[in-house]
């Protein structure tokens, strides 16, 4: 089946240091990859995506590279700061449906 | 452009009692929707979801039922609700193919059973 795995968080980092958060999936097929972002008390915001491997999604700063043969979308940035404090939700697209991972949560302290 | 909206924001409701909640997005046609579930401290769960007017697959056996009256409404309800139903709910869309462009959500409703 079709599933989604994500370090558990929470995160903590200081502003302007590099982030990586892991995720790995199990797909039949070939799935497009999702990152989303949950602020405060609010809705998900779509942050990145790929559709294909080796395709790489980019956005505000963030990175994630679709690999195959690793079955990893990671998401990476070179200097985070305070704002980015949210929760990080990877996610795989197949047949009609998003699968979601359980999320990341991101503490950036100044 | 398309939007999604959620209402209300914010939901109080004792134990026992009825639950409508509802999610009208604009700007398209025939979309997909979607309801989901966040428990505090977890991930998200799909509820159920919907290809067109009364068409409605559930994902999780539960408390919970969804109807889609209208081609951009969807309607989240209970009967009786529970202690286990307090949670952040999610409405979402997509186009066609959602599982290559993504969803676009709500900004939410949270329930807190009491």
């Amino acid at each position: 089946g079709n599933s989604v795995t994500q370090m558990e968080g929470p995160v903590t980092l200081s502003e302007e240091a590099f982030l990586t958060i892991n995720c790995t999936y199990t797909a039949t097929g070939y799935p497009s990859l999702f990152w989303y972002v949950q602020y405060p008390g609010e809705g998900l915001q779509l942050l990145l995506k790929a559709t294909k491997a080796d395709d790489k999604g980019s956005n505000k700063g963030f990175e994630a590279t679709y690999r195959k043969e690793t079955t990893s979308f990671h998401l990476e940035k070179g200097s985070v700061q305070v704002s980015d404090s949210a929760v990080y939700f990877c996610a795989l697209g197949n047949t009609d449906k998003l699968i979601f991972g359980t999320g990341t949560r991101l503490q950036v302290f100044p | 452009s398309q939007t999604i909206h959620q209402w209300p924001a914010t939901l109080v409701q004792p134990v026992g009692s009825p639950l409508s909640l509802e999610c009208t997005v604009e700007g398209t046609s025939n979309p997909n929707l979607y309801w989901y579930r966040q428990a505090a401290g977890r991930g998200l769960q799909l509820l159920f979801y919907s290809v067109g007017i009364g068409q409605i697959s559930s994902e999780v056996p539960q408390n919970l039922s969804a109807s889609r009256p209208q081609d951009r409404q969807f309607i989240l309800s209970s009967k009786k609700l529970l202690l286990s139903d307090s949670g952040f709910y999610l409405c979402a869309w997509s186009g066609g193919r959602g599982q290559d462009y993504g969803y676009t959500f709500g900004s939410g409703t949270r329930l807190t059973v009491v």
